[in-house]
């Protein structure tokens, strides 16, 4: 049981590059979601998914796109990245809606500098 | 607006000691839950303890327990004994009903974080 993992670990891009960062889980949460984390920012959400081709922006989306084709995997996509998305970036996910405590369990991140 | 304040960006505490890290939160839902994460310095998120609003107990585990006062609208995490791997950054979130295609989804929204330091 691998649990939640994210493939780069690390990346560096130039100003208008794309990139997909990839997230994957084995445990059949439904739920997952792209936080990114800045310093002196905490964690903020991007996107989120329910299930199989249902997702919906979060907090900071722009700039980002995501698809749910498989309840295993859930990509982010980096259209053409910008100097102000160099963050870390975590996917994470649930087998609930947190409403009885579950907990939402994160992948390792990966540390995106866009030059 | 801020949903989820951490006031302290750094804490620090001896060996053994207790500290106590706050969080308020803001929020017009009746359901909703608080949750705090550890974050070391190898980066990765460890989940501590939950609270849920309607819980009339404060939540426990462990070292960890978590000060609930729903009136003042804040979740303090409360770490007994410190320990030197106690050292990290430490998030409060709360988790919060949205909506995607007709499901409802708790997401989570993160405080600044607190970065506690303990001394020997």
């Amino acid at each position: 049981n691998a649990g939640v993992t994210q493939t780069p670990k690390f990346q560096v891009l130039k100003t208008g590059q794309s990139m997909t960062l990839q997230c994957a889980q084995d445990m059949n949460h439904e739920y997952m979601s792209w936080y990114r984390q800045d310093p002196g920012m905490g964690l903020r959400l991007i996107h989120y998914s329910v299930g199989a081709g249902i997702t919906d922006q979060g907090e900071v989306p722009n700039g980002y796109n995501v698809s749910r084709s498989t309840t295993e995997d859930f990509p982010l996509r980096l259209l053409s990245a910008a100097p102000s998305q160099t963050s870390v970036y975590f996917c994470a996910s649930s087998y609930g809606l947190g409403e009885f405590g579950e907990t939402q369990y994160f992948g390792p991140g990966t540390r995106l500098l866009v030059l | 607006a801020q949903k989820i304040t951490q006031t302290q960006p750094g804490m620090f505490v001896q060996e053994k000691e207790a500290v106590t890290l706050d969080c308020t939160y803001d929020t017009s839902d009746q359901s909703y839950g608080l949750f705090w994460y550890k974050q070391p310095s190898s980066g990765e998120m460890i989940f501590l303890i939950y609270q849920g609003s309607y819980d009339e107990q404060n939540a426990t585990e462990g070292r960890y327990s978590l000060n609930f006062q729903k009136a003042r609208k804040s979740a303090n995490l409360v770490i007994s004994a410190s320990q030197l791997g106690d050292s990290a950054m430490y998030f409060c979130a709360m988790r919060e009903e949205s909506n995607a295609g007709g499901t409802s989804y708790g997401k989570l929204t993160f405080g600044q974080g607190t970065i506690l330091t303990v001394h020997p």
